[in-house]
């Protein structure tokens, strides 16, 4: 069973753009987390997707958005991209929310 | 507040030692407690996952243990290899999905 896969790998980015990181989730999971992960921060949630709808939200500024399609794969974009914004992005997918979630490899955002 | 704490912040030990690692959480109600290990710039891959009846999972060389009435887990891992060297991640769940994370363990074992 393939496991959870994320697209780009890497990523460099200046101040001002946009960003769109990509995660397929493991076959049959409906639900797709995101998280923001930085080494003063430690692993922060972002939102979590189920059946397209977005059913958790954390402490992040609206430049932080995501959506869900109906396979299941999820987007999160980054807009007006900061340098603070530099981390490594991780998507995790469950069969519900409430077990066990499976992490894909993450992003990994510089902004420079 | 739901909160997740983890202790220590890291660890040094030798090749083939034991050690054990600490979380304490707050979380209410309690869905689930996961550990999981995250190398250097990879993802976190979960250890062990259980729940409120549960008190001692194992996964090879790591054993989990729960304490649901002092809200109390640890990590315990025998005969360290170096390949043990990574960031030790405490995840506690509450109803409805809403997982809370502590800041994690530095584990490095040395040869």
């Amino acid at each position: 069973k393939a496991g959870v896969t994320q697209t780009p790998r890497y990523l460099i980015k200046t101040r001002g753009q946009q960003v769109t990181l990509s995660c397929s989730p493991i076959s049959g999971h409906r639900s797709v987390s995101w998280y923001q992960q930085t080494p003063g921060q430690g692993l922060q949630f972002l939102f979590e997707y189920f059946s397209e709808t977005q059913r958790n939200k954390g402490n992040f500024p609206g430049r932080f958005s995501g959506r869900q399609f109906s396979n299941s794969r999820s987007e999160m974009n980054v807009s007006t991209l900061e340098l603070g914004d530099s981390a490594l992005y991780l998507c995790a997918s469950s069969l519900g929310g409430e077990l066990a979630e499976y992490f894909g490899p993450g992003t990994r955002l510089l902004v420079l | 507040k739901n909160q997740v704490e983890q202790s220590p912040q890291s660890l040094i030990i030798l090749e083939g030692k034991n050690c054990t690692l600490q979380c304490n959480y707050t979380v209410s109600p309690f869905s689930n407690l996961r550990w999981y290990k995250q190398d250097t710039g990879r993802g976190p891959v979960s250890l062990t996952i259980m729940t409120f009846s549960e008190n001692t999972k194992s996964n090879g060389r790591y054993t989990a243990t729960l304490d649901a009435d002092t809200k109390q887990s640890s990590l315990h891992i025998t005969a360290s290899q170096l390949s043990d060297s990574a960031s030790y991640i405490c995840v506690v769940s509450r109803n409805a999905g809403k997982s809370t994370f502590g800041d994690g363990t530095t584990l490095t074992v040395k040869p």
